[in-house]
């Protein structure tokens, strides 16, 4: 156990449909970082938080967002969903800049 | 681009031997090298990290080497145990990209007894 908790573990929705994906970092940990899994790609690195304010992007589309709550948990909305945006959605959490990440258990994300 | 590259998809060891998983990066930004294990239906595990100030770093049965000049890093587990079989990613991290991780696309490894 990573000390990272991700939910929901599974979510089925149509496209078009908007969902949000939340994390809870481990304890004292102040950076957040969002991953995408998905068949083609790959771990993908979306997007980092540290303590409430956005750190670094990678590839991370435009219909796509998140934030860092004061408490530290951070939530991933995913909008207008289409049939490619089915992956694993990781969560990672470290202590600082340049700490290791620990990875939650992932969020699967099917758009039918 | 693949920046970190894992050119082999799959290994099979027999059990108690050594397993050796390659991993090669482009990009000399690079300064800070992490494997990570990871099953079906469960996120990442961390398993060991090298700074690139160092050449070599040892925890316990895994062992991670790193060759700056090929821009090479391999991780040695011996003994290899069965429950090693898994998915092994190696990522990599830039102090100028902040600490996003790029990832290998994974070695399987399955560790017959």
């Amino acid at each position: 156990d990573s000390g990272v908790t991700q939910t929901p573990k599974h979510l089925i929705t149509a496209t078009g449909q908007r969902v949000t994906l939340r994390c809870s970092p481990r304890s004292g940990d102040l950076s957040v970082y969002w991953y995408q899994q998905s068949l083609d790609q790959g771990l993908q690195f979306l997007i980092q938080y540290y303590n409430g304010e956005e750190r670094a992007k990678g590839n991370i589309l435009e219909r796509f967002s998140a934030q860092q709550f004061p408490d530290l948990h951070s939530e991933l909305n995913l909008s207008s969903l289409e049939l490619g945006d089915s992956a694993l959605y990781f969560c990672a959490s470290s202590a600082g800049a340049r700490e290791t990440q620990y990875f939650g258990p992932g969020t699967r994300l099917l758009v039918l | 681009d693949q920046q970190v590259k894992q050119n082999s998809p799959s290994l099979s060891v027999q059990e108690g031997r050594i397993s050796i998983l390659n991993c090669d990066y482009t990009n000399s930004m690079f300064d800070y090298f992490l494997w990570y294990k990871k099953y079906p239906a469960e996120g990442p595990t961390f398993l060991i990290s090298i700074s690139s100030i160092k050449d070599k770093n040892e925890d316990g049965r895994f062992t991670v080497f790193l060759n700056k000049s090929a821009k090479h890093l391999s991780l040695h587990i011996v003994p290899s145990q069965p429950g090693d079989s898994a998915v092994y990613f190696c990522a990599a991290s830039a102090a100028e990209y902040g600490n996003k991780l790029v990832f290998g696309a994974g070695t399987i490894l399955r560790v017959k007894s």
